[in-house]
This record gives C-alpha cells, sequence and structure tokens, in this order.
C-alpha cells in the first residue's frame, strides 16, 4: 500500500463549487504539505503543517483552506473554485528524523483537478 | 528574482554521456537542498539530498553543492533513456527548515 495517499484522483468541476481534496499518510510522519503544480512554474506550496494544531501558510494560499483532522490527515479545500486552480495537486509528508535527511519531501500520487 | 532557478531545458544529452542539471538559490542561510526526479504525470521522488560543501556521489549520481556562489548541480553518468524526466531542485529556507522551496525544474532527455 501506498504511504502517503490521495483522493480523488481526477476531479472535474464548474466554477463556484466547493471542493475538498483528502491526503492521508501511514509514514508516522508529523509535517505534511500541500502544493500545486502548474507547467514551467515547478512546485508551489499552498498550506503546510508540523501537527495537528498547527497550520502555515504557504506562498500562494488565497482561495484555499486546509483541515489537519488527525496527524496522518490532512486535506485542501476550494471554497469557490476558479478555472486559474486549474492544476495538479500534491500531498507530500516530511520528518525531520527522516534517514533520507532533514525535511526530505514524500509525495502522495497526486489529484488533477480540472475547474471550468 | 526568484528564491530558486533551474534552466528549463530540454536539455538533451546522447545515451552514456554525463547529464549536468544547475540550480541557483538566493537565501545566503539555506541548509539543505535536494534534487527530486519526477516523470510525467507521476509525483516527485528523491534522488540525492546534499548538506555540505562538495559532491556527494550515489551510484550514477552526483551532487554538487557551492554555498558561496549559492549553486547546486547533479551530474549524471551513463545517462539512460530511463533517466528521461524533469529534475526539480529543492532548497529549505532560512535557518528553520519551515519549508522547502521548488524551482522549476530542467526537463532531461537521454536519446538512444
Amino acid at each position: 500500500d501506498a504511504d502517503v495517499t490521495q483522493t480523488p484522483r481526477n476531479r472535474i468541476t464548474k466554477t463556484g463549487k466547493r471542493i475538498m481534496l483528502e491526503c492521508s499518510q501511514t509514514k508516522g510522519h508529523d509535517r505534511m504539505y500541500w502544493y500545486r503544480q502548474d507547467p514551467g512554474l515547478g512546485l508551489r506550496l499552498i498550506y503546510y503543517s508540523f501537527d495537528v494544531k498547527d497550520i502555515n501558510k504557504g506562498e500562494i494560499s488565497d482561495g484555499y483552506s486546509v483541515s489537519r483532522q488527525a496527524q496522518a490527515k490532512f486535506s485542501l479545500s476550494l471554497e469557490s473554485a476558479i478555472p486559474n486552480q486549474t492544476a495538479l495537486y500534491f500531498c507530500a509528508t516530511s520528518d525531520l528524523t527522516g534517514t533520507s535527511g532533514m525535511d526530505t519531501q514524500y509525495f502522495g500520487p497526486g489529484t488533477r483537478l480540472t475547474v471550468l | 528574482q526568484k528564491e530558486v532557478e533551474q534552466n528549463s531545458g530540454p536539455l538533451s544529452v546522447p545515451e552514456g554521456a554525463i547529464a549536468s542539471l544547475n540550480c541557483t538559490y538566493s537565501d545566503r542561510v539555506s541548509q539543505s537542498f535536494f534534487w527530486y526526479r519526477q516523470y510525467s504525470g507521476k509525483s516527485p521522488e528523491l534522488i540525492m539530498s546534499i548538506y555540505s560543501n562538495g559532491d556527494k556521489e550515489d551510484g550514477r549520481f552526483t551532487a554538487q553543492l557551492n554555498k558561496a556562489s549559492q549553486y547546486v548541480s547533479l551530474l549524471i553518468r551513463d545517462s539512460q533513456p530511463s533517466d528521461s524526466a524533469t529534475y526539480l531542485c529543492a532548497v529549505t529556507t532560512g535557518t528553520s527548515y519551515d519549508k522547502v522551496i521548488f524551482g522549476p525544474g530542467t526537463s532531461l532527455s537521454v536519446i538512444p
């Protein structure tokens, strides 16, 4: 089973709809992240959380909100989707004590979101 | 100035050649540096992490870090068609390891 899972994997929605993307992990990591990826722009950080009670805005948080329901679950919401939120969304986890090094990011498979 | 910059490519090399990927960053106090590989339609996966000046080798991959010049590079020796992917450079910001900034990625194509 995958260590970091995302649901749904693909979603098509209309402008103005509320959308929730979910992320679950079995790695036992405290840190979780949401990124979006657009062609030519790389990965941009939306929100990150270092534990259940800690939520921080990333560089492009406007139009998004998050909820850390448990150590293993971190969801991303688009309250009123707009077309320029069409992108590939990745959830990631990290662990300061990981053997691959501090802050190595482990990514989920991604959610492809299309807003019409 | 963008925080992490990479040549977007595409970079094309023949099979068996050395591929050289470069990355520059703007935050002088960055401490951790990473190279991720991303195949089309897939999620990024870590190839190398490096924290100290100099070279770090892992199989066919060598990461090079020069903090004074604020650049980090990745060399891929004996390039294979399976190395064809986008390579993302990532850097931690500041000294608190609170977040990682990714570059836009360099697309590599290894020609058989």
